[in-house]
């Protein structure tokens, strides 16, 4: 198993710019989530999926948006980049049992936008 | 909304014991979480705790619990120099999308 890879790991945008990051996860997970980490600040949730198709807002999901046509893959798209935009992505994913439910994490997209 | 805080730094010299403390406010999440992050890496699961327990030891580690203070603290006994990462605490909130609540992130230098 590969678990959860990202691409690409580091990308430079200018203002104005789109692209987007890809998530895929080879563990049959239900859920998906996409974080955000800036300095000092933990990681904030801006989007997540509980299955194909379905997608809902995080704490932070202006400027982004997210599909999930498969089980496995949930990219973010970044319209209209600004500076702000500029942090580490990270896309996890994760099944739910019966008892604590470990989030599984990729190596994270380090995005600058200047 | 919820919160969970931590303090940003830790400094321990190796063979030392490291505590790193986390505060929560969400009292009815059936897991707390303590993940570690080395550094360029995304985030690994190191351990967790059930809120109905007051302590949990997984070799070098020690989870504590205080429901009644909402405080959480992981101790990393005998600490090495690859013990040297971020930590964060998590919270799982209890809507059913198993999503969490991240802290601020301790980030841990042990100096030999």
């Amino acid at each position: 198993n590969a678990g959860v890879t990202q691409t690409p790991k580091f990308r430079i945008l200018k203002i104005g710019q789109s692209m987007t990051l890809q998530c895929t996860q080879d563990m049959n997970h239900n859920y998906m989530y996409w974080y955000r980490q800036d300095p000092g600040m933990g990681l904030k949730l801006i989007y997540y999926s509980v299955g194909a198709g379905i997608t809902d807002k995080g704490e932070v999901p202006n400027g982004y948006n997210v599909s999930r046509s498969t089980t496995e893959d949930f990219p973010l798209r970044l319209e209209l980049a600004a500076p702000s935009q500029t942090s580490v992505y990270f896309c996890a994913s994760t099944t739910p049992g019966r008892g604590a439910s470990e989030q599984y994490f990729g190596p994270g997209t380090r995005l600058t936008v200047t | 909304g919820e919160d969970v805080e931590q303090s940003l730094f830790l400094s321990v010299r190796e063979g030392d014991s490291s505590v790193i403390n986390c505060t929560y406010t969400d009292s009815s999440s059936t897991y707390l979480y303590w993940y570690k992050q080395e550094p360029g890496a995304g985030l690994q699961l190191l351990t967790y705790i059930f809120s109905n327990m007051d302590m949990k030891q997984d070799q070098r580690l020690t989870v504590l619990l205080n429901k009644k203070d909402k405080h959480l603290s992981l101790r990393i006994a005998d600490t090495q120099t690859g013990d040297s990462a971020i930590y964060f605490c998590a919270e799982s909130d209890t809507s059913g999308t198993y999503k969490y609540i991240f802290g601020t992130g301790t980030r841990l230098k042990v100096l030999a």
